[in-house]
């Protein structure tokens, strides 16, 4: 099956710095994408996600990229703020059929004022 | 959109005694899924549903656990008997099936066995 590895697991970084999470997965077949964040205490939501016939996508100070021949994506937040201090997962799937998303670990994003 | 309701959010309960977990998923949605989240082993799936169909239950730790879909709209993750090491964060999440669909998930139910 699918297996997705995140890294960091812990990231600190000053107001205003810019951070990246990267994973990687190993089933080439995996053509979806998300990105979720978890800030403490709450549920995971969506912040971006991108599909495997697109190399960036970028929403304000977020963006994904992805490497298939790789195999690896990554998170990069610009211009980071307190609020961005969170658990931010990456996912892995493949579209159609039966849609199970494998999780990586979580990276602890910690952003000091 | 009222999103997917789960309840209760908090459940403390003594080793032993039954625990329902119940899960609302957002109108429309076909695929709904149960987690378990620790400090120790993170976000683990224990189930999937399908068109109310259990299609991968191979997360669901043992016997003492199971999960109904009896409709579209209801579903319940059960621990019977419960233990202590049962004690964790339990979402359930759901989706469409069969596109390039992100996961809505619930507020979660905090688990506390003592």
């Amino acid at each position: 099956g699918e297996n997705v590895e995140q890294h960091p697991s812990t990231l600190s970084v000053q107001e205003g710095d810019s951070a990246v999470i990267k994973c990687t997965y190993s089933d080439s077949a995996s053509n979806y994408f998300p990105w979720y964040k978890q800030e403490l205490g709450k549920r995971p939501q969506l912040i971006i996600d991108i599909r495997s016939n697109v190399g960036e996508k970028k929403d304000q100070r977020i963006a994904v990229t992805l490497n298939k021949t790789a195999k690896h994506f990554s998170l990069h937040i610009t211009e980071t703020q307190p609020e961005d201090s969170a658990v931010y997962f990456c996912a892995a799937s493949i579209t159609g059929g039966s849609y199970i998303p494998t999780f990586g670990r979580g990276t602890s994003l910690i952003v000091h004022p | 959109d009222a999103g997917v309701i789960q309840s209760p959010r908090h459940e403390v309960t003594e080793m032993g005694q039954e625990v329902t977990l119940r899960c609302k998923p957002i109108s429309g949605h076909n695929s709904l899924f149960w987690y378990r989240q620790t400090m120790m082993r993170g976000l683990e799936l224990l189930i999937y549903f399908n068109n109310n169909v259990p299609i991968d239950d191979s997360g669901m730790p043992e016997d003492r656990f199971s999960a109904k879909m009896p409709n579209a709209s209801f579903s319940t993750l059960k621990i019977q008997p419960s233990e202590p090491r049962d004690s964790a964060v339990y979402f359930c999440a759901s989706s469409l099936t069969g596109s390039s669909q992100p996961q809505h998930f619930g507020d979660g139910t905090r688990l506390s066995i003592l």
